[in-house]
């Protein structure tokens, strides 16, 4: 069974701080794997999105790096702002189109 | 703004009745995705329709269904409702079968009592 894993469930850093979430997967086989923002009771937004190929890729303040031989992945999040609490989540692409989600981590920035 | 809209924002009803979501891709997308998210759980994919057929399936129940038209918004059909069917619906679209990129709609909240 396709799983995403993702750690911390939940954080708490202060504004200006950096913080990295976790992803672990095991989608086989693998053809992408994406790192959606959701504010709570709003739909997720696309932060990045990786192929096999790809070992890193920013978007702003946010890197994700993706290890494709562990099967792992890291969302980085530089000068956190009191904007980025929020849930992250952690989706998986296998080539049959379908998505295997994470369950998310709730990070809450505080000043 | 997405360019994905869910009709209606907010829904109310009770047990035993049938609802049904609306959603409007963006303009060009021709994959429409549906998603559950109860409370406290992550989002559960449901279904996808790409230019009218049905695509992928994913943890949709059988009391659910959905459809896509030939304008491509899609329509997502919920029959006799239970308490734990109460949750956020979202659905979201891209341009090609594949999903590699979605864009998600605001959701619609469903409230059964």
């Amino acid at each position: 069974k396709n799983q995403v894993e993702q750690s911390p469930q939940s954080l708490i850093i202060l504004e200006g701080k950096n913080c990295t979430l976790q992803c672990n997967y095991t989608v086989s086989p693998f053809s992408n794997l994406r790192w959606y923002k959701q504010d709570t009771g709003r739909g997720p937004v696309s932060l990045t999105i990786m192929t096999f190929s790809e070992n890193t890729k920013s978007n702003g303040r946010y890197t994700a790096t993706l290890d494709a031989d562990t099967k792992q992945s890291s969302l980085h999040i530089t000068a956190s702002q009191l904007s980025d609490s929020a849930s992250y989540i952690c989706v998986v692409s296998g080539d049959d189109y379908k998505l295997s989600f994470g369950a998310g981590t709730t990070v809450t920035v505080r000043a | 703004d997405s360019g994905v809209t869910q009709t209606p924002k907010h829904l109310i009803t009770a047990t035993g009745q049938r609802v049904t979501l609306r959603c409007s891709p963006r303009s060009g997308d021709l994959s429409v995705y549906w998603y559950q998210q109860s409370l406290d759980q992550g989002l559960q994919f449901l279904i996808q329709y790409y230019n009218g057929e049905e695509r992928a399936k994913g943890n949709i129940l059988e009391r659910f269904s959905a459809q896509q038209f030939p304008d491509l918004h899609s329509e997502l059909n919920l029959s006799s409702l239970e308490l734990g069917d109460s949750a956020l619906y979202f659905c979201a679209s891209s341009v090609g079968a594949g999903g590699f990129e979605q864009y998600f709609g605001p959701g619609t909240r469903l409230t059964v009592t």
